[in-house]
């Protein structure tokens, strides 16, 4: 079974600061890795879906990687302000009965200080 | 374009009793899944179904969780008898047939059962 691992589980850094957070899994089988944002109170938003054939996505100040055959994937958030502030998820996709089911990570909450 | 609609936000009700939860994907998304989050946790998958159709449900506590999705649109999930560890978020989701989309939450139901 596919199991999804997020670290840190929380992370406080000042404003203008460069971050990287961590997300691992188990099967390197995937379909593909999606980041997700959470806050308080709200739905997901997707931020950035990486194909499993692809080793990288860029939105604006955000850049995902992939290794799929160490089953890894980092976010990378360029100048962090304080509206980046939420929850972190991260989710992999693996192909089951032709469907796209998502496995998350537990998440990282992020705190950037003004 | 309009987002998934989920209703009610929020449902406090005791243990033994029934809710039921309300979904409207994004319109022409053939995909539409129930996710679970409990606090602290990512979400997990309960149901997912393709059209009309069934995908995978094999998460769903089938002795007290039900699902449906007439006319491939609109889905109900249904607890009955709800137990204190149903209380989560329940988060209703669309995409677009093809596998490896992007997916798109809604904001969620809070259900608190005392």
């Amino acid at each position: 079974k596919q199991e999804v691992t997020q670290i840190p589980a929380a992370l406080s850094v000042p404003e203008g600061e460069n971050l990287v957070l961590n997300c691992s899994f188990t099967d390197s089988a995937i379909y593909n890795l999606q980041w997700f944002r959470q806050d308080p109170g709200k739905g997901l938003t997707s931020l950035l879906l990486i194909q499993s054939s692809q080793r990288e996505q860029t939105s604006g100040r955000l850049n995902a990687s992939l290794d799929k055959s160490s089953g890894r994937s980092t976010l990378y958030i360029a100048a962090s302000q304080p509206g980046d502030s939420a929850t972190y998820l991260c989710a992999v996709s693996v192909l089951g009965t032709g469907a796209n089911n998502l496995f998350f990570g537990t998440g990282t909450r992020l705190t950037v200080i003004p | 374009e309009a987002g998934v609609a989920q209703s009610p936000r929020y449902k406090i009700i005791e243990k033994r009793q029934s809710v039921a939860f309300w979904c409207n994907p994004i319109s022409g998304h053939a995909t539409l899944y129930w996710y679970q989050q409990i606090l602290g946790q990512g979400p997990k998958l309960l149901i997912q179904f393709q059209n009309n159709g069934v995908v995978d449900d094999s998460q769903l506590p089938k002795d007290r969780f039900s699902a449906e999705r007439l006319k491939g649109v609109d889905s109900t999930l249904k607890i009955q008898p709800a137990k204190l560890e149903d209380s989560a978020v329940y988060l209703c989701a669309s995409s677009p047939s093809r596998a490896g989309n992007t997916i798109y939450f809604g904001e969620g139901s809070w259900l608190t059962v005392v």
